[in-house]
């Protein structure tokens, strides 16, 4: 049973470029939620999908923007990058009605 | 939006001592779960405690939900090297926005 995978692994991007990361959830899975981890932090929330719907959204500007499609793969756009913006972003699945989250190994990307 | 704060934010011991790390919150959790990562991974979790004052134990690890459900720690018993990684604290969910603390992280040198 293949678990959370994210590609690519590694990116590098520059600063006003845009980038799409990708991420395929646990098989049984409906739920997808995306999470920034800067070295050293704690992932911080960006948003979270289900039923193709953003249901739920953290502190994060409206250049990241996400989709969920029918099969609930993800993605996880970012328009404008800055350098502030390099960092580990892990996608992690669930059901809906659990919060028992499973984590992908996460995309570093790197903005110069 | 609820601010979890985890101490110590560093710690390196020896293999085979014990240690305690913890994670404190700015209001009332719901419920908390612990994570741990390793390098170049993803979160594991580890435990969901629920109730104020539950205890959990798996293996070598202790878990305990603070009484008013605003703290929580995670007790480690003769380390090993393999304890090594980042441990976190998160809020559930549900209705409060899912919120990580900033980890521990937990070095243990053979």
């Amino acid at each position: 049973d293949a678990g959370v995978t994210q590609s690519p692994t590694h990116l590098i991007k520059t600063r006003g470029q845009q980038v799409t990361l990708r991420c395929s959830p646990k098989s049984g899975h409906d739920t997808v939620s995306w999470y920034q981890q800067a070295l050293g932090q704690g992932p911080q929330f960006i948003f979270q999908y289900y039923e193709e719907e953003e249901r739920q959204r953290g502190n994060f500007p409206d250049r990241f923007s996400g989709h969920q499609f029918p099969n609930y793969s993800s993605e996880l756009n970012v328009n404008a990058l800055l350098l502030g913006d390099s960092a580990l972003y892990l996608c992690a699945s669930s059901l809906v009605e659990t919060y028992e989250q499973y984590f992908g190994p996460g995309t570093r990307l790197t903005v110069t | 939006t609820q601010l979890l704060e985890q101490s110590p934010q560093f710690l390196s011991i020896q293999e085979g001592e014990n240690l305690t790390v913890y994670c404190n919150s700015s209001s009332v959790f719901s419920s908390l779960q612990w994570y741990r990562q390793e390098p170049g991974e993803g979160p594991v979790l580890l435990v969901t405690v629920v109730t104020g004052g539950e205890v959990k134990k798996l293996k070598r690890l202790t878990f305990q939900f603070g009484d008013a459900r605003k703290d929580s720690s995670l007790h480690i018993t003769a380390a090993q090297p393999g304890d090594t990684g980042l441990y976190l604290c998160r809020n559930q969910g549900g209705s409060e926005k899912l919120v990580f603390g900033k980890g521990t992280k937990l070095t243990v040198n053979p």
